[in-house]
């Protein structure tokens, strides 16, 4: 069974700050990992996607890397905004018919 | 395209009535998805459906809940009779499965209280 962790639980860093948000899960056996965002009160909105095959993706100051071998992913924010807080979910998608795990996210505050 | 439509977005209802939670997924996509989020548990799986057809429903609490995926386009999650502690925000999702992987998209959510 997929078993999926993200640490920090939350994280509260000053603006401008370059931050880490981590990913690791127990079966290496991915098609993929995909990273989140939801604000509060809100649906998730995809981030980023990477394929089993990819090392990292790139979109704007946000760099997720994966490292299947060792069952961990990082997303990684360069000079954080406040308009980036909100959790941070990544969800690894395994098995038949690309069934989805999500971690319990990493709740992210960026103080002006 | 307009994304994954949920409805309605917020439903209020009282202990013991029947709830019906819709949703309409992305056109040509062919596996939908009904997840749960609660601050206690996070976000679980309940179901999920490829082309139309449940394939794992072992994540549905009980036989209070079912769900259907009648064809393509759309699909519903009934819970009946309805209790408090499935008071929850439901999410509907949906992706192109392929051999290589394909991301999930996901609707707004509905927001359900019983009370």
């Amino acid at each position: 069974k997929q078993e999926v962790t993200q640490i920090p639980a939350a994280l509260s860093v000053p603006e401008g700050e370059n931050l880490v948000l981590n990913c690791s899960f127990t079966d290496s056996a991915i098609y993929n990992l995909q990273w989140f965002r939801q604000d509060p009160g809100k649906g998730l909105t995809s981030l980023l996607l990477i394929q089993s095959s990819q090392r990292e993706q790139t979109s704007g100051r946000l760099n997720a890397s994966l490292d299947k071998s060792s069952g961990r992913s990082t997303l990684y924010i360069a000079a954080s905004q406040p308009g980036d807080s909100a959790t941070y979910l990544c969800a690894v998608h395994s098995g038949g018919y690309q069934k989805v795990t999500f971690g319990t996210g990493t709740k992210l505050q960026v103080i002006p | 395209d307009a994304g994954v439509i949920q409805s309605p977005r917020h439903e209020v209802t009282e202990m013991g009535q029947e709830v019906t939670l819709r949703c309409k997924p992305i056109s040509g996509h062919n596996s939908l998805f009904w997840y749960r989020q609660t601050m206690m548990r996070g976000l679980e799986l309940l179901i999920y459906f490829n082309n139309n057809v449940p394939i794992d429903d072992s994540g549905m609490p009980e036989d209070r809940f079912s769900a259907k995926m009648p064809n393509a386009s759309f699909s519903t999650l009934k819970i009946q009779p309805s209790e408090p502690r499935d008071s929850a925000v439901y999410f509907c999702a949906s992706s192109l499965a392929r051999r290589q992987g394909y991301g999930y998209t996901f609707g707004s959510g509905t927001r359900l209280t019983v009370v």
